[in-house]
């Protein structure tokens, strides 16, 4: 069973859409959630953290349900820089366990 | 400073060859790590450095060997790779319980 299930997509959306991605995570006492951007053959980079009570950075809404073990990221008014995969990491202690990482491409 | 640099950018090695990948951060981070990672794949965890001793070390095959010479370097060595090595080597950094900080990567040809 795997640490943190992701669903791959791919994702592809108009511009100016609202796309929603989900993740499940298995143990209860992970501690620490985050969303990561990769673009193609670049590094990962930190999009936001996730917090119990929800958290908002722009066009970006993150949201954590800790009773379901569920982790969600919505992105509003989708531009065509947002096209990257989208990585679902959950922490737990040293270590960081990885979704597979969800395609978005946002189409003109 | 919120930057982990690597270097080189670009490795293309023999299966004969000895190599090392150098990591480095200046954010006082206690815990760095490698990740290896092929296309369309998530980074797949190598090893784990805390406080500059190796804790996790993901049953990689003893061609890749780690060193932490101090609390901001991070050195993997290379040494009789195979052509499925090839990919993309991350390394990160994490105060301890907070979010990681990846490096650009390094992108390893083994021929």
């Amino acid at each position: 069973r795997k640490e943190v299930e992701q669903d791959p997509g791919p994702f592809n959306v108009p511009e100016g859409a609202t796309v929603a991605f989900n993740c499940t995570y298995s143990n209860s006492a992970s501690q620490s959630f985050f969303w990561y951007r990769q673009d193609c053959r670049k590094e990962p980079k930190l999009l936001m953290s996730v917090y119990s009570s929800g958290n908002e950075d722009g066009r970006f809404t993150a949201q954590l349900n800790r009773a379901s073990q569920y982790i969600s990221l919505l992105i509003r008014d989708s531009k065509l820089s947002d096209s990257a995969t989208y990585l679902c990491v959950v922490n737990e202690g040293n270590q960081f366990y990885f979704g597979t990482g969800t395609s978005l491409t946002v189409i003109p | 400073d919120t930057e982990v640099t690597q270097t080189p950018k670009h490795l293309v090695m023999g299966m004969t060859n000895k190599k090392s990948l150098k990591c480095e951060q200046h954010m006082g981070h206690r815990a760095m790590y490698w990740y290896k990672q092929k296309a369309k794949k998530p980074p797949e965890l190598m090893f784990v450095y805390s406080y500059e001793k190796l804790s996790i070390n993901e049953s990689v095959p003893s061609r890749f060997s780690p060193e932490c010479p101090n609390s901001s370097l991070l050195n993997l060595h290379l040494h009789a790779l195979q052509p499925e090595d090839s990919a993309l080597y991350l390394c990160a950094s994490s105060p301890g319980g907070y979010e990681q900080f990846f490096g650009p990567g390094t992108r390893l040809t083994v021929l």
